[in-house]
Order: structure tokens, then sequence, then C-alpha cells
């Protein structure tokens, strides 16, 4: 069965400094996975995605996402921290070949200070 | 606009008593998943459709019945909520692979007090 581990529930970061969140995921094949973001009082929106290819990957809002197939990671990364990325973060894999069955984790709530 | 649409979002009601939240979305999409949101346990799969009649349970459906007669429908229903219902509600859909692989668009969620 697929899981999603975030280990950290909540990281308090400091405006301007750069940021990772962890995710460790565990699939037996080669996974999708995903980063969303979900804004206090919103629903969840998509900050990137790895299916294949470039382990690197580029979202929206600056982020960015690398995928470590020898780690079971796919750790989200931004180098400078604005106060609007304040949110809960959530990483979440998906059945390769197949859309049926997605986990997320726990999330991790970002907090920015000034 | 492209949307997941839920209604409400907010509701309380009594331990028992019947209803339904509702999901729509207009992307024409043939995948849809409800999941409810708890402080400390993430996202869990309550029940999800791949197509129109076409519906399966997903990791927590004690409790729940969902029905897809329309594409773009995909109602969610507590026939005896109880507490333990009580959570944030999201609807979601996802166009078929290659088109857009396994992004799902969230509805606003739903509030959900059951007393």
């Amino acid at each position: 069965a697929q899981s999603v581990t975030q280990p950290d529930i909540h990281i308090t970061v400091s405006e301007g400094a750069s940021l990772e969140l962890r995710c460790n995921y565990s699939y037996g094949a080669t996974p999708y996975l995903f980063w969303y973001v979900q804004s206090p009082g919103q629903g969840l929106q998509l900050l990137l995605k790895y299916f294949s290819g470039d382990t690197l990957v580029q979202g929206i809002k600056g982020f960015e996402a690398e995928f470590k197939r020898s780690q079971s990671s796919f750790n989200l990364r931004k180098p400078s921290v604005h106060w609007s990325d304040a949110a809960e973060y959530f990483c979440a894999v998906g059945a390769s070949g197949g859309y049926q069955k997605v986990t997320f984790g726990t999330g991790t709530k970002l907090q920015v200070i000034p | 606009e492209a949307q997941v649409t839920q209604n409400p979002r907010y509701l309380i009601t009594v331990t028992g008593k019947k209803l339904t939240v509702t999901c729509s979305q207009n992307m024409n999409h043939e995948y849809m998943s409800w999941y409810r949101q708890d402080p400390g346990l993430g996202l869990r799969q309550i029940y999800y459709s791949m197509n129109v009649e076409v519906t399966d349970k997903g990791d927590v459906p004690e409790g729940y019945k969902v029905s897809r007669k329309e594409k773009r429908n995909f109602p969610l229903i507590l026939e005896s909520p109880s507490p333990n219902q009580t959570s944030l509600y999201f609807c979601a859909s996802s166009p078929q692979p290659g088109l857009g692989g396994n992004i799902q668009y969230f509805g606003a969620g739903t509030r959900l007090s059951v007393l």
C-alpha cells in the first residue's frame, strides 16, 4: 500500500529565508508525486507534480521539488519565503498508470515571521 | 471559470438527520472524489468515481454514500450522521490521464458539525 510521511507538523521561518519541507513516500513502482498548498479557509491548490523525466520540477509561486528515488523523498523548496506563503502544505502520492488512488500526507503548517 | 463547487460551505446538524453535500464541476472531468480532512490526519479519501455510474470506496467509506448519475455531479450522502463525522469535507475532480494526469482540482470545502 502506498503511504506518505511528512515528518514536520509545523515549521516557522523568517520572511526572506529559504524553506525546505520534507516528504517521504512508500510505493512499489514509480509514483506520481504532488505538492498541494492550502491557504486558510481555502481548498487545495496544486503547486507542482512529478510524473517522470527531470527529477527537479518547478512549480508555481517560485516553489520547486526534487524527486530522489534512492531516498524515497520528494522535498519541497523555496529560496526566499514571502509572508503570503504561510499556509499548510500537503505532499501526495498517486498510483502510476491510474488515478483512482491518491494518498495524502498529514500536512506541514508553515508560519512566516517578519 | 473552471471550478468545483460544493454546497453548503457550512452545515450544523444533529445526530441521525440525513444530509447531502453537493459537488458539481464544470470541467467535464471523468474522475471525482470526496475527502475528509481532520487535524493531524491530513486528507483521507472517502469515495471516488471514475465515471458516470462507476464509484468505489476509498480509505474511510463507512457511514457515507455517493452517487454519480451525471458526469458533473457527485453528491455525498450521510444517511445517519454521527458526531465522529464532524469534519471538513472536500470534493475534487480530475481529467483522464494524459490530459492532466492525476492533478486534482478541489472545491472550497464544507465544514460539517454533527451534534
